[in-house]
């Protein structure tokens, strides 16, 4: 069985800073990993996915993610924020044998943006 | 193309009342999902279905029910509601095939038992 670690219930930065959300999975067979942002009394919308190859992936809105298989990290980061990336951001993950439609969310990072 | 519909968006129930959150999707999706989230917890899957007539249980599913008698339609049914169930309920729809594709989600459904 899988599991996430997002260790950050909140994060606050000021507009314009660089930010990284932490996620940590755990996992004993090969995975596919997700970034999603809810914005509030929305649903969920993809930012980005890891499948394979480049562990270098970049999202939607400026955000990117890197993999890490030894430290089993998928960390988010955004160069510099701005006061619409406000929302809360799941990590998740999903078993690479049945498949991205279990997908096991973590907790949630709450990033809060402000002037 | 609306992508997955839920309704009602907001709902009270009584503890011990039924009732049925409905998802519907247009995108001729084969796989849909439920789940709920709660503070603290992320989200939890519920149910699941790979194609019309087949369904599954995922992480939390007691208390619920599902059907998929069409492609369209995956409604969650709570026979006799508990305030545990207290919750956003979320509904996910994506393609199934050789390609990884994505879960669309819906606004969510916010029901409160008292």
């Amino acid at each position: 069985a899988q599991s996430v670690t997002q260790l950050d219930s909140q994060v606050p930065v000021f507009e314009e800073a660089p930010v990284e959300l932490r996620c940590n999975y755990s996992s004993s067979v090969s995975v596919y990993l997700f970034w999603y942002v809810q914005y509030p009394n929305q649903g969920l919308q993809l930012l980005l996915k890891y499948l394979s190859g480049s562990t270098l992936v970049k999202g939607i809105n400026g955000f990117e993610a890197e993999f890490n298989k030894s430290q089993t990290s998928f960390h988010l980061r955004k160069p510099s924020v701005h006061i619409s990336d406000t929302a809360e951001y799941f990590c998740a993950v999903s078993d690479r044998d049945t498949g991205f439609q279990k997908l096991v969310f973590g907790t949630g990072t709450r990033l809060l943006v402000s002037p | 193309n609306a992508g997955v519909t839920q309704t009602p968006k907001f709902q009270v129930l009584k503890t011990g009342q039924s009732m049925t959150l409905q998802c519907a999707q247009d995108m001729n999706h084969e796989y849909m999902s439920w789940y709920r989230q709660d503070p603290g917890m992320g989200l939890r899957l519920i149910h699941y279905s790979v194609g019309a007539g087949i369904t599954d249980q995922g992480e939390v599913p007691n208390g619920y029910n599902v059907s998929r008698s069409t492609t369209e339609d995956f409604p969650l049914r709570l026979l006799s509601a508990a305030p545990s169930q207290t919750s956003v309920y979320f509904c996910a729809s994506s393609y199934r095939g050789l390609a990884i594709d994505i879960q669309y989600f819906g606004a969510g459904t916010r029901l409160s038992v008292l």
